[in-house]
Parts: structure tokens; C-alpha cells; sequence
């Protein structure tokens, strides 16, 4: 089944407590992307890659770090975890930047994320 | 405000009734999609529409489109109680790769 697995689903931190959030898709697609989701803001773009080793900022970078190193992979990295980045997180993939497939793109199943 | 921004915030119908959602944004666009998104789940893509287009149909949605006015809205027609969902627009700009979504549209069903 083609699909983008999110792991964990759910995790619960201390603040300063290096994570990585892991996002694998099994479509091939080029693009990649994490969005985090909070009540009122919708989903932001925190980074997005376009291909196997690049990667660009999206709206709210800060925190966070991601790597490219095969294409089916694009972990989230939070090397100080802070209360601020309690959230939902989301990978997605497609087969071009912009969503520009038929299908647009795909969105793992979120991570929920608690930073106490 | 947000680029992408849906109107209303909330919509309360009866099944049977059409329902319609709306969407703003401020920057040229490559393509508009629109998502679903059941509560705590990943978003599900239902339909894009690039900025060449006005219109575009996929079985009970209709999306239109009108990049002078920067706008789109999503039609579901005949609706059903399994419609209950947010709905969010998303438009992709020439900057390859960025993406913006809005806040998005509630949308609840009543049986």
C-alpha cells in the first residue's frame, strides 16, 4: 500500500531532550515535507526537500533540523526540545515540488508531540 | 493575516444540503488543492486546480477558481453526515517546494 508512516505516533518529552521524528514513504516521490498543526495557525511548512540531499526552510524552521540522505526518508530532528514545539506534526510527499500530481500530496498519519 | 485563508470558520448543515467553503490568498499560485482532514488524522488531498484553470469537478465537489480575485471556493453537493471533516485550501506558489495552508473550514453533517 503506498503510503508516508510517521513514527511514533504519540511522544511525550522533557524539555532539552534531543528527538528525532522518522518519515518514510514507499511511492519514490522527490518531495518531501514536515508541517507542524496548532490550533488557530493551520499547518505551517517547517522544511521541505526536493530531492535527495536538499532541503529549504519553510516558514518556521527554528528548532528543528531534517536530513536527506535517501529519498525515501526525511526525519525531523529537535535537538532542545521547548515547550513551543508541543504540537501536531505531519510528513507529506508527492512526486514534484508544488503538489503538482494528480494525486497532490500524501500526508503520514501525524505525531503528536508533548514537551513538558 | 495567513495566505490561504478559509471562510467560514465553521459550517453546520443538514445532510442533503450543499455545502460551500471559501478561500483566500495573497501571492500568485502554480496550484490551489484542497484537503480534508478527519479529527486527529492525516489530511487527504481531494482535488487541485491550477492557476490556468476556473473550474474543476470531481464527483460530488466542485472547485472554481479566480486569480484575479485571488479566491477559490469548494462545492460539495448533496452532502452526507461521513462529509463531517475540516476542509483546508492550500496554494503553492512559484517558490518551488513552499507550500501554505489555512486555517481551515469545519464542516459538520447533521443526519
Amino acid at each position: 500500500e503506498a503510503q508516508v508512516t510517521q513514527n511514533p505516533r504519540y511522544l511525550i518529552t522533557v524539555t532539552g531532550k534531543k528527538l528525532t521524528v522518522t518519515c518514510s514513504q514507499n511511492m519514490n516521490h522527490e518531495y518531501m515535507s514536515w508541517y507542524r498543526q496548532d490550533p488557530g495557525l493551520g499547518l505551517r511548512q517547517i522544511y521541505y526537500s526536493m530531492n535527495v540531499e536538499v532541503t529549504d526552510k519553510g516558514d518556521v524552521p527554528e528548532g528543528y533540523k531534517v536530513s536527506r540522505k535517501e529519498k525515501r526518508n526525511f526525519p525531523l530532528i529537535l535537538e532542545s526540545p521547548s515547550p513551543n514545539q508541543t504540537s501536531l506534526y505531519f510528513c507529506a510527499s508527492s512526486l514534484q515540488g508544488q503538489g503538482t500530481t494528480i494525486g497532490g500530496y500524501t500526508f503520514g498519519s501525524g505525531t503528536r508531540l508533548t514537551v513538558v | 493575516s495567513q495566505q490561504g485563508e478559509e471562510d467560514p470558520q465553521a459550517l453546520s448543515i443538514q445532510e442533503g444540503e450543499n455545502a460551500t467553503m471559501n478561500c483566500s490568498y495573497k501571492t500568485s499560485i502554480n496550484n490551489l488543492q484542497w484537503y480534508r482532514q478527519n479529527s486527529g488524522r492525516g489530511l487527504v488531498h481531494l482535488i487541485l486546480i491550477r492557476s490556468n484553470e476556473r473550474e474543476k469537478h470531481s464527483g460530488r465537489l466542485r472547485v472554481t477558481l479566480d486569480t484575479s480575485k485571488k479566491s477559490s471556493s469548494l462545492l460539495i453537493t448533496a452532502s452526507r453526515a461521513a462529509d463531517t471533516a475540516s476542509y483546508f485550501c492550500a496554494t503553492f506558489n512559484t517558490n518551488a517546494g513552499k507550500s501554505t495552508f489555512g486555517d481551515g473550514t469545519t464542516l459538520t453533517v447533521k443526519p
